[in-house]
């Protein structure tokens, strides 16, 4: 496809329960990137991955998050034990290069909702 | 610790008027400016960015001003049409990290 493509587009989960978000990044792009997104807010960082190699984590909130890229290209974010305050909408974003130097490229995000 | 404040929250602006969004920041370290254009159900979608050696960068009807003692920088959209209804968000990024940090946005109507 010509741009990130993400899986759920809606996912709808009760308190408890594990979830994993998919990301198919634009070919070619070797930076990949989660934000939260909550409801009247800005994205929110979660993590930086370049290659296959998580190269920055620091925004996961707890160790409930954690996300794995194994062959470089398509990303999984996997939230356990799922809490009402992870309701959000998860984007995905992928680049070319250091943010720094461009573009991030956003898909249209997974929302998730957790009864 | 939010280190950039975007305002208005929400602004109306007839066709054809100026809509002006500001943003101001914290960390002097900051030297990648981009806004980011995002519509109803879609991600967000670079719109313009600014580095702080220049104090103002037009890209058609879409001007940054930044001001860099006042660690201030603004979005000026010139004509607004109904088609930049939109939300706006601010952000902010250094050299050698990956996170950008986002303004709260700015939820922009233009009316006929």
């Amino acid at each position: 496809g010509a741009g990130v493509s993400q899986t759920p587009s809606n996912k709808v989960t009760e308190k408890g329960k594990y979830v994993e978000l998919r990301c198919d990044p634009i070919s070619g792009h070797t930076a990949l990137y989660w934000y939260r997104q909550s409801l009247g807010q800005g994205p929110e960082f979660l993590i930086y991955f370049q290659g296959t190699g998580a190269a920055d984590d620091s925004g996961l909130p707890n160790d409930r998050f954690f996300a794995v890229r194994p062959e470089g290209s398509v990303s999984t974010l996997k939230i356990q034990r799922t809490e009402r305050g992870d309701s959000a909408v998860y984007l995905c974003a992928s680049s070319p290069g250091a943010v720094n130097t461009g573009e991030l490229f956003f898909g249209e995000g997974s929302r998730l909702t957790v009864l | 610790q939010q280190q950039v404040k975007q305002s208005p929250q929400s602004l109306i602006v007839q066709k054809g008027g100026i809509s002006i969004i500001n943003c101001a920041y914290e960390n002097t370290a900051f030297d990648y400016f981009p806004w980011y254009q995002q519509f109803p159900g879609k991600g967000p979608a670079l719109l313009i960015a600014i580095r702080p050696d220049v104090s103002e960068k037009k890209e058609g009807r879409f001007t940054i001003s930044f001001n860099k003692s006042a660690k201030q920088f603004s979005l000026h959209i010139m004509d607004s049409q109904p088609g930049d209804s939109a939300t706006y968000f601010c952000a902010a990024n250094y050299f050698g990290n990956e996170k950008l940090t986002f303004g709260t946005g700015t939820r922009l109507t233009i009316i006929p």
